[in-house]
């Protein structure tokens, strides 16, 4: 199992230009989610999936789109870069155990946006 | 709406000390308890969890961390600090109650790095 990957590693846009995040799993999990991080501040949840075709927002979904086509990947998209969403980005999925959602990060997605 | 604080953005002990990171909660219901650990330039990795039954809970590394109710708190611990330990830590949250689907969302605090002097 290669476990979360994401794609890019790094990635420098300028202002105004638009990318997508790509993010898949091989484990079959049926919930996968968007976090982005940011010195001082945590991890914080930008979109989520419980499912192929099911999306919904999280805290901070503004500037980003996503969607779920398939169980296994679930890209983030970036439409009009912003200074802002210069940041460390994450993805996680996650099969309900017993009792609640063990998630599983990737190693995450370096942005910059001059 | 649950929130989680995290006391000490940085804490730095002695190899062999005790560490103890602190974690409180706020939530009208007790939520589940997570702890995870993020080395330098890597995603991150569940140190241990809290969901029920025995409020003492061990995970890897040799990490322990008590649920106190009354007070709110999911304090992580460890005996004896090893060079290794050095990373930042992060508690987070998550709801009992599955809105939507939603009980997989995590909210975390906003960190405490951990470094361990020799």
């Amino acid at each position: 199992n290669a476990g979360v990957t994401q794609t890019p590693k790094f990635q420098v846009l300028k202002t105004g230009q638009s990318m997508t995040l790509q993010c898949a799993q091989d484990m079959n999990h049926e919930y996968m989610s968007w976090y982005r991080q940011d010195p001082g501040m945590g991890l914080r949840l930008i979109h989520y999936s419980v499912g192929a075709g099911i999306t919904d927002q999280g805290e901070v979904p503004n500037g980003y789109n996503v969607s779920r086509s398939t169980t296994e990947d679930f890209p983030l998209r970036l439409l009009s870069a912003a200074p802002s969403q210069t940041s460390v980005y994450f993805c996680a999925s996650s099969m309900r155990d017993r009792v609640t959602y063990e998630q599983y990060f990737g190693p995450g997605t370096r942005l910059t946006v001059t | 709406a649950q929130s989680v604080t995290q006391l000490g953005s940085h804490v730095s002990v002695s190899e062999g000390a005790l560490v103890l990171l602190r974690c409180n909660y706020s939530s009208s219901v007790p939520p589940y308890l997570f702890w995870y650990v993020q080395y330098p330039n890597q995603g991150l990795q569940l140190l241990l969890k809290y969901t029920t039954g025995a409020t003492l809970v061990k995970g890897i590394n040799g990490f322990e961390a008590e649920f106190k109710k009354s007070e709110t708190s999911f304090h992580l611990t460890k005996p004896s600090a090893h060079m290794s330990d050095a990373a930042e830590y992060f508690c987070a949250v998550s709801s009992r109650v599955n809105y939507g689907g939603s009980q997989g969302n995590l909210i975390f605090g906003k960190g405490t790095k951990l470094s361990v002097k020799p």
